[in-house]
C-alpha cells in the first residue's frame, strides 16, 4: 500500500479561525513532509519530520504549527491565516534512505477568507 | 545551493507520438538523486521515474525513459507512445544525498496531449 491520505479535501476558514490538516500513512515511512503549492507552481517545502522529530523548518510563519504525534500521523495546525495562505497543502512521506522517493497525498485545498 | 531549471513552461504532443521534456540542474555534489513527478489537473502528484547519479545507465519505466547526462547536468524525460492520460504538469526534482530529504523542484512543464 503506497497511499498517503489527507483530510479534509477542502477547507474554507476565516482569518480568525483555528483549524487543522491531517495526514496519515501506513507504509512504515519515518520521514514526513508538508508542502504548500500554488496553482501551476512547484510545491514549496514547509516542514520535514524525521523519526517524529522536526528536522527542517523552512522559515515558515508561526501561524502554521506542525505536529507529529506518531510515526504514521502528521498534523498541520492553522491559526490566524492570511488570504495569501490559500493554496493546496500537500503531505508526503518517504523511507529512511535518501534515495527513497517521496509519496504524496492528494492534498487539502485551503481557502482563507 | 542547488537549482533545477525546466525551460519549457508548456509542451504539446500528438497522441501516440513521442515527446521530450527538458531539465537541467546545478550542483557541486557528486552524489544525488533526480526524479520526475507527474501531477494531473486536480489530482495527486505521483512519481514517474527516478535516477541515481552514480548509475550511468538511464532509468526506464515502461513508456517513460530518461536521458541522464551527468557532466552536462541534464536530465530529460522522454514519453513514448503518448496517451491522453499523460496530460499533466511534470516536475523535475533534485534530492541531495545528505540534506534531510529536501526535494528541489523545477518550475514545471505543462504537457497537453492532442487526440
Amino acid at each position: 500500500d503506497t497511499e498517503v491520505t489527507q483530510t479534509p479535501k477542502h477547507l474554507v476558514m476565516g482569518m480568525t479561525n483555528k483549524k487543522s490538516l491531517k495526514c496519515e500513512q501506513h507504509m512504515g515511512h519515518r520521514a514526513m513532509y508538508w508542502y504548500k503549492q500554488k496553482a501551476k507552481k512547484p510545491p514549496e517545502l514547509m516542514f520535514v519530520y524525521s523519526y517524529e522529530k522536526l528536522s527542517i523548518n523552512e522559515s515558515v510563519p508561526s501561524r502554521f504549527s506542525p505536529e507529529c504525534p506518531n510515526s504514521s500521523l502528521l498534523n498541520l495546525h492553522l491559526h490566524a491565516l492570511q488570504p495569501e495562505d490559500s493554496a493546496l497543502y500537500l503531505c508526503a512521506s518517504s523511507g529512511r534512505q535518501a534515495s527513497y522517493e517521496q509519496y504524496f497525498g492528494p492534498g487539502t485545498r485551503l481557502t482563507v477568507t | 545551493a542547488q537549482t533545477v531549471t525546466q525551460s519549457q513552461p508548456e509542451m504539446s504532443v500528438q497522441e501516440a507520438e513521442t515527446v521530450t521534456l527538458s531539465c537541467t540542474y546545478d550542483t557541486s555534489e557528486s552524489d544525488y538523486y533526480l526524479f520526475w513527478y507527474k501531477q494531473p489537473p486536480s489530482r495527486q502528484m505521483i512519481l514517474v521515474i527516478r535516477q541515481e547519479a552514480y548509475k550511468q545507465q538511464n532509468a526506464t519505466e515502461n513508456r517513460f525513459s530518461v536521458n541522464f547526462q551527468k557532466a552536462a547536468k541534464s536530465f530529460s524525460l522522454k514519453i513514448s507512445d503518448s496517451q491522453l492520460g499523460d496530460a499533466a504538469m511534470y516536475f523535475c526534482a533534485y534530492r541531495s544525498y545528505n540534506q534531510g530529504g529536501k526535494l528541489i523542484f523545477g518550475q514545471g512543464t505543462e504537457l497537453s496531449v492532442k487526440p
